[in-house]
């Protein structure tokens, strides 16, 4: 089953903040986050393999909750180069390494 | 920067007509994947190989759809015949441990 983002959609003003969420009903072992503008292909963002970790690529960060199935990518200052769809995907608890993409957050940031 | 190559970049086809695609994933990459993606969805996986093994393939509609990466380096996914519904961006990522994957540009195939 595909996770869960929310918000499908925001839009920001140069400087303000963002928070996206993704959710799974499933026990997960890590989580990955890209960005991907529009007509190119994914861009690795970060990931997180242990319940309850934070990590910072600059002024986007993430925290991933293990026991809640959920992750949230932060968002702060944003520039006019974070516009994107960011997508979460999830690799399953168990075994395997195949990740399973969330449905998007179309983020815009406008001057 | 190594990066994933993928060709063509743009494919027009017509409906029932064979289409294939070429990936080449970073130098050293033993997991190779291709992904399916319709516009304003998330990508799907199709198939994974590790090495030159198939190690994921539910997902390929295998009465159409065949992949191969037979010197466990570059791969190639073929479709035959293609279908309306294929249209879509067929993205190729690569992966050193299966942790982080790396994509490639993607093919965007159009099927009239």
């Amino acid at each position: 089953q595909q996770p869960v983002q929310s918000p499908q959609a925001v839009i920001l003003r140069e400087g303000e903040d963002a928070v996206i969420n993704c959710s799974s009903s499933k026990a997960l072992y890590s989580v990955h986050w890209y960005r991907q503008k529009h007509g190119e292909a994914p861009v690795f963002l970060m990931i997180l393999l242990k319940g309850g970790e934070q990590k910072g690529h600059e002024k986007i960060s993430a925290s991933f909750n293990e026991k809640k199935q959920q992750s949230s990518l932060y968002l702060t200052a944003s520039q006019l180069s974070y516009s994107g769809t960011y997508f979460c995907g999830m690799r399953p608890a168990g075994g395997g390494n195949k990740l399973t993409f969330g449905t998007g957050t179309q983020l815009k940031v406008e001057l | 920067e190594a990066e994933v190559a993928q060709s063509p970049r743009y494919k027009i086809t017509e409906k029932s007509q064979a289409v294939a695609f070429w990936c080449d994933p970073i130098s050293g990459h033993a997991t190779l994947y291709w992904y399916r993606q319709i516009l304003g969805q998330g990508p799907e996986l199709l198939v994974q190989f590790q090495d030159e093994s198939v190690v994921d393939d539910s997902q390929l509609p295998k009465d159409r759809f065949s992949a191969e990466r037979l010197k466990g380096v570059d791969s190639t996914l073929k479709i035959q015949p293609a279908e309306l519904g294929d249209s879509a961006m067929y993205l190729c990522a690569s992966s050193p441990v299966g942790i982080e994957q790396y994509f490639g540009p993607g093919t965007r195939l159009t099927v009239t």
